[in-house]
């Protein structure tokens, strides 16, 4: 069964910008969640997809947003980028619950400039 | 408010030795507990998980704790082998809504 996967794998920008993220979750799973990474903060949860809902929202501000579409696949966008935007955003898919083992994506490397 | 909190950011332990992570959260209502394990340029991949209703739960080396009284978790390694240098995060949900994790611990295991 082919894992999570994530497009792209790396991404220069520059500030004031925007950037879409995709993510293909494990066949089968509903749920995708979305995280940041950076140095010393661990992942922050960003938000959830179920069914095409979002079920689940962090604390991160509007410039965030996402989407999931019918065949489980989602998609996250950060728009007007800040320098402070720069991290490794991961995707998890589960079966089900967001709370129960997540799969993980390799992430894709989002360096603002 | 950092709910779940990994104190160490770094630990070193020599090879065949035990490593112990810890991990402490501070949300009552967290019933399920996971451990998960980075290598750089890789997602994180699932270790090993707990439910509240347990105190122990074993998988090979691999064990965890966990102390309700004192919302505290931990990963025993044991023997601790070269390919287990990662950063370890934990991490923890109420009602399997969602995970939060902890900010990190990078095991080092020294040959």
């Amino acid at each position: 069964k082919a894992g999570v996967t994530q497009t792209p794998r790396y991404l220069i920008k520059t500030r004031g910008q925007q950037v879409t993220l995709s993510c293909s979750p494990i066949s089968g799973h509903r749920s995708v969640s979305w995280y940041q990474q950076t140095p010393g903060q661990g992942l922050q949860f960003l938000f959830e997809y179920f069914s095409e809902t979002q079920r689940n929202k962090g604390n991160f501000p509007g410039r965030f947003s996402g989407r999931q579409f019918s065949n489980s696949r989602s998609e996250m966008n950060v728009s007007t980028l800040e320098l402070g935007d720069s991290a490794l955003y991961l995707c998890a898919s589960s079966l089900r619950l967001a709370g129960d083992e997540q799969f993980f994506g390799p992430g894709t490397r989002l360096t603002v400039l | 408010d950092q709910q779940v909190k990994q104190n160490s950011p770094s630990l070193s332990v020599q090879e065949g030795r035990i490593s112990i992570l810890n991990c402490d959260y501070t949300n009552s209502m967290f019933d399920y507990f996971l451990w998960y394990k980075k290598y750089p340029a890789e997602g994180p991949t699932f270790l090993i998980s707990i439910s509240s209703i347990k105190d122990k739960n074993e998988d090979g080396r691999f064990t965890v704790f966990l102390n309700k009284s004192a919302k505290h978790l931990s990963l025993h390694i044991v023997p601790s082998q070269p390919g287990d240098s990662a950063v370890y995060f934990c991490a923890a949900s109420a009602r399997r809504e969602k995970l939060t994790f902890g900010t990190g611990t990078r095991l080092t295991i020294i040959p």
